[in-house]
């Protein structure tokens, strides 16, 4: 079945410094991406959708100068987390859907933990 | 604005038992979808089942079901036979048609299988 692969699984970085991660749709086309948030103990929440060759959309709270999102070709999307602080650990997950339409399984990457000291 | 109801912060129930989750949504739109995912530990986000509000069946996979009942804006999830393997949080999350599936997820709720 389809992939959506994340790297890296698991970072760790100083307060101030920025982080990339990116999220790949191994075996298909992903027109459009979707960069979920988790904290501990809590849901999924969503932070934006990533559209090949145009901007992020971003949902209301989320600041897009600090959540940097890049999806420069149909299998590649890229969340950078600018000037990260400790509040910005948190679990990043992205998932990407196969085609048209709008049904059945939308594909998750396996997350990102990022931790900032 | 749509809306996403898991009340069962926690679950146990017996290995070999069925269980049911609950799962209720808010919106005014007619067409839209119905996921439950499960996400053990180690964080994956696991796809279980689908639901389409057009639906006319509930739908199964596996162990798995789908309580649909659209007049109630309610979508249960019932495991059937529960496996320690099951042990996990259980996600249950909602689409609009051609939102391009932009899911928006419950709070979940952590099932534990005792043996």
């Amino acid at each position: 079945g389809a992939v959506v692969s994340q790297h890296p699984s698991r970072v760790i970085c100083k307060s101030g410094t920025s982080v990339k991660i990116e999220c790949r749709s191994l075996d298909f086309q992903a027109t459009t991406m979707f960069w979920y948030r988790q904290f501990p103990k809590q849901s999924l929440m969503l932070m934006a959708t990533s559209n090949e060759g145009s901007k992020a959309t971003y949902e209301q709270g989320v600041e897009k100068d600090k959540f940097l999102i890049n999806h420069a070709s149909l299998t590649l999307s890229t969340l950078t987390v600018t000037s990260a602080h400790p509040e910005d650990s948190s679990f990043y997950i992205c998932s990407a859907r196969e085609g048209a339409g709008n049904t059945g399984e939308l594909f998750f990457g396996e997350g990102s933990r990022l931790t900032v000291l | 604005a749509q809306k996403i109801t898991q009340t069962q912060p926690g679950m146990f129930v017996q290995e070999k038992e069925a269980v049911t989750l609950d799962c209720t949504y808010d919106t005014s739109d007619p067409s839209y979808g119905l996921f439950w995912y499960k996400q053990p530990s180690s964080g994956e986000m696991i796809f279980l089942i689908y639901q389409g509000s057009y639906d006319q069946q509930n739908a199964t996979e596996g162990r798995y079901s789908l309580n649909f009942q659209k007049a109630r804006k309610s979508a249960n999830l019932v495991i059937s036979a529960s496996q320690l393997g099951d042990s996990a949080m259980y996600f249950c999350a909602f689409d609009l048609a051609g939102g391009y599936n932009k899911l928006i997820f419950g709070a979940g709720t952590r099932l534990a299988v005792h043996p």
